[in-house]
């Protein structure tokens, strides 16, 4: 197994740009997360999804989007990028109860300029 | 809301005990996960506690004490390898844990 994976690593932005950070699991876990994590900062819950179809928004939702259509693939989409946004951006997924570990992806580093 | 409260830094020397404390207050409260995190690396999953008492598995104990939002991490025979930031997280009432900043804990040797 993959387990978590998240493409790209690392990517520059100017403002106003767009871009989709990808995000997939083959464990077949229903929970999905997005995180982004500043310097010196703990891990901001971004948005989250229970299955299929079923999202809903975290502490820091203003800014982004997502969608899941598949169990696998959880994208999150910056529309109109600002240097706020730099940022080091987590996927993680978890099985079938919420109770239950997160197993994170190798993170995205984000730079907004 | 979440309020959660661990040392920003700890020192240590190589082969030692060391114990991270956090506390916190959290509504509806059922369980508190401790993850590692390695510099420039993805968090990885410790411990899980959702009774009060001590955990152990192997050199990393967690302790829960629900009463008082009260939680610690014990790490024994420190290794270089353990350098590495602690994060501390209890899960709310959506059963999604909300993570602290974090205690960063440099072994030396």
């Amino acid at each position: 197994n993959a387990g978590v994976t998240q493409t790209p690593k690392f990517r520059i932005l100017k403002i106003g740009q767009s871009m989709t950070l990808q995000c997939a699991q083959d464990m077949n876990h229903n929970y999905m997360y997005w995180y982004r994590q500043d310097p010196g900062m703990g891990l901001k819950l971004i948005y989250y999804s229970v299955g299929a179809g079923i999202t809903d928004k975290g502490e820091v939702p203003n800014g982004y989007n997502v969608s899941r259509s598949t169990t696998e693939d959880f994208p999150l989409r910056l529309e109109l990028a600002a240097p706020s946004q730099t940022s080091v951006y987590f996927c993680a997924s978890s099985s079938r109860t919420r109770i239950d570990e997160q197993y994170f992806g190798p993170g995205t580093r984000l730079t907004v300029t | 809301g979440q309020n959660i409260d661990q040392p920003t830094e700890m020192t240590a020397t190589e082969g030692a005990i060391v114990q991270i404390n956090c506390t916190y207050q959290t509504s509806g409260f059922n369980g508190l996960f401790w993850y590692q995190q390695h510099a420039g690396e993805a968090p990885t999953f410790l411990s899980y506690n959702v009774l009060d008492g001590l955990e152990e598995k192997g050199r990393f104990s967690s302790f829960l004490s629900r009463s008082k939002g009260y939680s610690y991490l014990l790490l024994k025979e420190l290794q270089m390898k353990d350098s590495a930031s602690y994060l501390c997280a209890p899960g709310g009432g959506s059963y999604i844990p909300t993570f602290g900043r974090g205690t960063s804990l440099i072994v030396h040797p």
